[in-house]
């Protein structure tokens, strides 16, 4: 499979526990990027790497989001102290950069905070 | 203001007929355009990019008009399998995030 992959597929945790997802993206692609979708909204900008930079964080980022692509390859979003507000899908996608051909998203990874 | 805004619908529609969906956006300095599918709680997948001179892929049409600041997405023929949300996304600077708007909900009627 050469799509994007992320893990878990779901996720319930109680609130003020710490959760982290991982995304493996399209291996050649350069470029990943966090997104968060909640019911009824279209997804919500987080954050992106080029390669292991991380070259930009929306304000939606609090401090109790970290996001770390170490190597240049698959990504990681920890969420310290989940609140139930935390509660969403969190979608990772990767594109080829220098292109324009739009991003592919991995499957999603969905919060439930409880 | 929204950087994208679209009308969230729904449109019911039945089989066979044409729908049209609209959306704004507003940063003229705005360069690249698409139309995302997203069908139930699965993620998002890119139905067709939006070009200056306008795009047709098969029963699609995608529009741009950059002095109105706005994309369309024409689908004829409707079919069952065309119900989905329908997501307008702009890029303000090729390469960096993608703006969504809240989705467009289409359910085609048999």
């Amino acid at each position: 499979d050469t799509g994007v992959s992320q893990n878990p597929r779901h996720k319930i945790t109680k609130r003020g526990q710490n959760v982290t997802f991982r995304c493996d993206p399209i291996s050649e692609h350069n470029r990943l990027y966090w997104y968060r979708q909640t019911l009824g909204q279209g997804p919500e900008f987080l954050t992106y790497f080029q390669n292991e930079a991380q070259l930009e964080k929306s304000r939606l980022l609090s401090d109790r989001f970290s996001a770390e692509r170490p190597k240049g390859s698959f990504s990681t979003l920890e969420i310290q102290r989940t609140e139930q507000g935390d509660s969403a899908m969190y979608l990772c996608a990767s594109s080829l950069w220098p292109g324009n051909y739009g991003y592919t998203f991995g499957s999603g990874t969905r919060l439930t905070v409880v | 203001r929204k950087e994208v805004e679209q009308d969230p619908g729904p449109f019911n529609v039945p089989e066979g007929a044409t729908v049209a969906f609209n959306c704004t956006y507003s940063n003229s300095a705005s360069q690249s355009f698409f139309w995302y599918r997203q069908d139930c709680r699965k993620e998002p997948k890119l139905l067709m990019s939006v070009y200056s001179s306008g795009n047709e892929d098969g029963r699609f049409t995608a529009q741009l008009n950059r002095a109105s600041q706005y994309i369309s997405l024409l689908i004829r023929d409707s079919k069952l399998s065309d119900s989905a949300t329908y997501l307008c996304v702009v890029n303000m600077r090729t390469g960096n995030q993608f703006y969504f708007g809240t989705g467009t909900s289409l359910t085609v009627i048999p």
